[in-house]
């Protein structure tokens, strides 16, 4: 069975623009987490879906939103990045975001010039 | 005072070692992970816990709920255990959101 995947794997970006990154999680699994990890801030939890809705959302502003399409298929998205935006973007998967173990993939590394 | 604290930061260990790692919370939970990084980035989530013990290997997490504490044991440590170890709890109530601790730096010797 393949593991989760996120694309792009690197993004370089300038202040002020927009991303989208994209996870794929693994085949039958309905939950995807999104997770901030920086050196200073170590790991953050930004959101989590599951069956197309936002079960829960961690402290991050506005410009950070996400959506889970009908395929459990995630993306997330930054408007307007700041230089501090930068940072390794990990997405997980499992059956059930509340009792199920977590598959994470190789993350996003965003760096905001 | 962070939610979640972990300790120590960094250890270093000889092979064979045994090996403990500590974490402590103070909010209320449903549950709480054990996560690995290695150099490189990738995560492997090694235990969920909301009660008791679990074992893997050699490896063995348990958990007191009452004193909100929850220890990381590496039998027999060995230099491919050399990771970060990052303890997250899942908030209890209708919230339900991830908190992390910073992670334990470890590193055995051959």
């Amino acid at each position: 069975k393949a593991g989760v995947t996120q694309t792009p794997r690197y993004l370089i970006k300038t202040r002020g623009q927009q991303v989208t990154l994209s996870c794929s999680p693994i085949s039958g699994h309905r939950s995807v987490s999104w997770y901030q990890q920086t050196p200073g801030q170590g790991l953050q939890f930004l959101f989590e879906y599951f069956s197309e809705t936002q079960r829960n959302k961690g402290n991050f502003p506005g410009r950070f939103s996400g959506r889970q399409f009908s395929n459990s298929r995630s993306e997330m998205n930054v408007s307007t990045l700041e230089l501090g935006d930068s940072a390794l973007y990990l997405c997980a998967s499992s059956l059930n975001f509340v009792t199920d173990t977590q598959y994470f993939g190789p993350g996003t590394r965003l760096t905001v010039l | 005072k962070n939610e979640v604290e972990q300790s120590p930061q960094n250890l270093t260990a000889q092979e064979g070692e045994f090996i403990t790692i500590n974490c402590s919370y103070s909010v209320g939970i449903s549950a709480l992970h054990w996560l690995q990084q290695h150099p490189g980035g990738g995560i492997v989530s090694l235990f969920m816990l909301s009660s008791g013990k679990k074992k893997h290997g050699r490896l063995i997490a348990t958990i007191n709920i009452q004193e909100k504490h929850s220890s990381l044991h590496i039998t027999a440590s060995h230099p491919r255990d050399s990771a970060v170890y990052i303890c997250a709890v899942r908030l209890g109530g209708s919230q339900g959101n991830l908190i992390f601790g910073k992670g334990t730096k470890l590193s055995v010797k051959p």
